[in-house]
């Protein structure tokens, strides 16, 4: 069954380094999307991706975060300078066109000390 | 703005014991509505969905959910708990345009004690 691959399981990096979180979606997946669960809360909209541009963002989403598509299989999260407050669990989703359900992939955890 | 209320962040259960786990959204609009289930260490799970027709949807492991737009509620059951079913749930809505972003409750952690 197509599955959502992320990269890396866990990451432990320094607050104020830069991190990419690696996604690669069902191929034939045209909607990309990131969430985050900080530890013990739910898990928040954090952005969405369709034909090559951002078509929605939440609050989370801001100056510090970046999102790409540099090859036509992958789709990347950065964060260009990390900060305590984004540990979390990065969760990767695609979605095929007229279709209402998202394919999750096992999520990234980050750990910013 | 859509929203989804989970009432109990721990629920636990005997293994064979009926397991209720609740979920009321909030939502300008009929939604579409959603169960995750998130075993320890992978990725969130589909379980089942409504989106129209029967208000009654099956899912995968025996577990089902009914929708009832009276009582905004989402409610997932299953009869008869296995150990196998210990996982955080979660409840999501989204509308029906497919176009908006999945709003998920705070999750639901399902222990069962043999």
């Amino acid at each position: 069954e197509p599955e959502v691959t992320q990269t890396p399981s866990h990451q432990v990096t320094q607050m104020g380094q830069e991190v990419i979180l690696r996604c690669v979606p069902i191929s034939n997946h045209l909607y990309f999307y990131w969430y985050r669960q900080i530890l013990g809360q739910k898990v928040e909209f954090l952005v969405s991706f369709y034909n090559n541009e951002i078509s929605e963002k939440s609050e989370i989403f801001d100056d510090q975060f970046s999102v790409e598509r540099p090859d036509g299989s992958n789709f990347t999260l950065k964060i260009r300078s990390t900060k305590l407050e984004d540990s979390a669990m990065y969760f990767c989703a695609s979605k095929g066109t007229g279709a209402n359900v998202l394919t999750f992939g096992a999520g990234s955890r980050l750990t910013v000390l | 703005a859509q929203s989804v209320t989970q009432l109990g962040s721990h629920v636990s259960v005997s293994e064979g014991a009926l397991v209720l786990l609740r979920c009321n959204y909030s939502s300008s609009v009929p939604p579409y509505l959603f169960w995750y289930v998130q075993y320890p260490n992978q990725g969130l799970q589909l379980l089942l969905k409504y989106t129209t027709g029967a208000t009654l949807v099956k899912g995968i492991n025996g577990f089902e959910a009914e929708f009832k737009k009276s009582e905004t509620s989402f409610h997932l059951t299953k009869p008869s708990a296995h150990m196998s079913d210990a996982a955080e749930y979660f409840c999501a809505v989204s509308d029906r345009s497919g176009n908006t972003p999945l709003v998920f409750g705070k999750g639901t952690r399902l222990s069962v004690i043999a």
